[in-house]
């Protein structure tokens, strides 16, 4: 069975751009969950995409947004891109729902802003 | 204070030394999960638990709901273990969010 995929694995943005990155679930998983990992603030939860509608959210601007597919494949998007953007990106997949069941993580994409 | 503290955040062992981490957070939760990070980023989910003990080959997960911890045992280290291994918890008073600890970051020499 596929794991997680996320693309691309590296990126770098001049500030200002907006920037989208994906995220293929699991087949069979509705859940996607995405996540920022910085050295000085550590892993931080963004949001949760369930069947196709956000159903948590974490405290980051509204420059930071979402969206999942039919097929559960989830995009995220950053626009106005900020040096303090610079991080790795990471989605979740689970069956359930992020935390009550077990996430199968992907690859990451590392984003760099210039 | 952060939500979700562990303890400690670097640790280097000996091969086949029993390491141990722990993992203290202030929330109510509905589940814990450990994860294991290894260079490059890839994240791999350990365990979830809600309660007692859970055991996979040389890890072992434990909680005590009442006293809000949790500890990560690693038995006979291996250097293949080097990582960084993060604590979890689904809060369930902030709507079903996971938050995170800071890490601790694990080095087993051989």
């Amino acid at each position: 069975k596929a794991g997680v995929t996320q693309t691309p694995r590296y990126l770098i943005k001049t500030r200002g751009q907006q920037v989208t990155l994906s995220c293929s679930p699991i087949s069979g998983h509705r859940s996607v969950s995405w996540y920022q990992q910085t050295p000085g603030q550590g892993l931080q939860f963004l949001f949760e995409y369930f069947s196709e509608t956000q159903r948590n959210k974490g405290n980051f601007p509204g420059r930071f947004s979402g969206r999942q597919f039919s097929n559960s494949r989830s995009e995220m998007n950053v626009s106005t891109l900020e040096l303090g953007d610079s991080a790795l990106y990471l989605c979740a997949s689970s069956f359930g729902g992020a935390g009550n069941t077990e996430a199968f993580f992907g690859q990451g994409t590392r984003l760099t802003v210039v | 204070k952060n939500e979700v503290e562990q303890s400690p955040q670097n640790l280097t062992a000996q091969e086949e030394e029993f390491i141990t981490i722990n993992c203290s957070y202030s929330v109510g939760i509905s589940a814990l999960h450990w994860l294991q990070q290894h260079p490059g980023g890839g994240i791999v989910s350990l365990f979830m638990l809600s309660s007692g003990k859970k055991k996979h080959g040389r890890l072992i997960a434990t909680i005590n709901i009442q006293e809000k911890h949790s500890s990560l045992h690693i038995t006979a280290s291996h250097p293949r273990d080097s990582a960084v291994y993060i604590c979890a918890v689904l809060d369930w008073a902030a709507g079903n969010k996971l938050t995170f600890g800071g890490g601790t970051r694990v080095l087993v020499k051989p």
